[in-house]
């Protein structure tokens, strides 16, 4: 089955830096790649989602690049405020609807 | 438009008893997803139903577990004999029709399901 890692596990960032989270899937025929925020003690969110005939997608600060021949994608936060403070997951769908997750990335913004 | 509804949003059962999850989807939304979240863990793949199919369990473990999206009312998640490693946020996520045809999935925010 598909198995996503995601780094770092914990991200510090001062307000107005950039946050990069990258993460790594297994299964080559994976072709959609959304990202989510989690907020404490709420369900993901999604912010941003890639298929596999893209290479990058920009969300005003948000953008996530794929790189399908080294199966990678990454998540780059721009202009980073307090509210961006949340655990974010990427996941891989190895089959159409079915989802792998990240472990996670707790971002926490410096103010 | 309404998001996922989950209900109960916290649970707590002692060893041995049964827990119910209910998961209603998203106005227009057929097809729904369970996925289960361990502490400092993401989330895991259980199942994918559409109404009154089963499509794929293959994330849910063969005992104990069941799931059902009927004709009318919500998605059910049933748990029977529940043990503490049981214990996790459990999370449905519903689309409009599979994510081949160009969906996402939006997520419910979870069910926290506690075995004493």
């Amino acid at each position: 089955g598909e198995n996503v890692e995601q780094h770092p596990s914990t991200l510090s960032v001062q307000e107005g830096d950039s946050a990069v989270i990258k993460c790594t899937y297994s299964d080559s025929a994976s072709n959609y790649f959304p990202w989510y925020k989690q907020e404490l003690g709420k369900g993901p969110q999604l912010i941003i989602d890639i298929r596999s005939n893209v290479g990058e997608k920009k969300d005003q600060r948000i953008a996530v690049t794929l790189n399908k021949t080294a199966k990678h994608f990454s998540l780059h936060i721009t202009e980073t405020q307090p509210e961006d403070s949340a655990v974010y997951f990427c996941a891989a769908s190895e089959v159409d609807y079915k989802l792998s997750f990240g472990a996670g990335t707790t971002v926490t913004v410096r103010a | 438009n309404a998001g996922v509804m989950q209900n109960p949003r916290h649970l707590v059962r002692r060893r041995g008893q049964e827990a119910r999850l209910r998961c209603s989807p998203m106005k227009g939304h057929s097809h729904v997803y369970w996925y289960r979240q361990l502490p400092e863990e993401g989330l895991k793949f259980m199942v994918y139903l559409q109404k009154e199919n089963i499509i794929d369990e293959s994330g849910m473990p063969k005992e104990r577990f069941s799931a059902e999206f009927p004709k009318e009312g919500p998605s059910i998640l049933r748990i029977q004999q529940v043990v503490r490693g049981d214990s996790a946020a459990y999370f449905c996520a519903s689309s409009p029709q599979g994510l081949q045809a160009g969906d996402t999935q939006y997520f419910g925010p979870g069910t926290r399901l506690t075995v004493l």
